[in-house]
């Protein structure tokens, strides 16, 4: 089955900028969407068709190769939160998330 | 807002079933495909069953398939999942999400629910 790696936990200091990857075979044939989930509470959508920006939102994504990569700018506290990466695995027919990354803000 | 509201969760015994619906509101649910995804207590995302807008096609984890049914009825915007056979492994918090699309393929999900749970125990 198709798989998605994230690193398990990333930290940032107040104000710089954040980034966490999604590693996958061939990812960027792929079309990835990611996701936050703070505690408590239902996922977000954050990043759409691998780099589509929701309204009001700090984050921006790439993909290509084997690699997603999800980035935050400007990093507040209130951005600490598991994030996700998601592809369709379509030789399955399967919706694929990865792992998650605990963001932690310093 | 656009809302999906699940309902159905609760407790249950080790191979006992339970019916899980999500409600749509204030979009055009025939339009959009739609997912349930599950949360197991310290774990991460799981993805649990798709169906397209039509219902033509349905999609399953490898996890469920066999247990659990996804289904909907467009007339009353409602999303729907039987869960049977269940087993402690099954314990999660489940939400239902809408769909960018009407297909699933590449499509990924712009609006979930506040979630319902389901503990299997015994």
């Amino acid at each position: 089955s198709y798989v998605l790696t994230q690193p398990p936990s990333v930290s940032v200091a107040p104000g710089e900028t954040a980034t966490i990857s999604c590693g996958g075979d061939n990812i960027g044939s792929k079309t990835v969407y990611w996701y936050h989930q703070k505690s408590g509470q239902a996922p977000v959508l954050v990043v759409a068709y691998d780099s589509e920006r929701r309204s009001g939102m700090r984050f921006s994504g790439s993909n290509s190769g084997n690699t997603a990569t999800l980035t935050i700018s400007r990093v507040e506290a209130g951005d600490e939160a598991d994030y996700y990466c998601q592809v369709w695995d379509s030789s399955r027919d399967l919706v694929v998330f990865g792992g998650g990354t605990e963001l932690t803000v310093l | 807002d656009v809302q999906l509201l699940e309902s159905g969760g609760g407790l249950v015994h080790p191979g006992g079933s339970l019916r899980l619906s999500c409600v749509a509101s204030t979009f055009s649910f025939t339009t959009y495909a739609m997912s349930w995804v599950r949360r197991a207590p310290g774990e991460g995302l799981e993805w649990v069953s798709s169906i397209t807008n039509t219902a033509g096609n349905t999609y399953y984890a490898t996890s469920v398939r066999g247990r659990f049914t996804i289904s909907r009825d467009n007339a009353k915007k409602t999303l729907y999942l039987q869960l049977n056979s269940l087993g402690v492994e099954d314990t999660a918090v489940y939400y239902c999400a809408k769909h960018l699309e009407g297909v699933t393929s590449g499509s990924g999900l712009d609006i979930w629910g506040q979630g319902t749970m389901v503990t299997v125990s015994s």
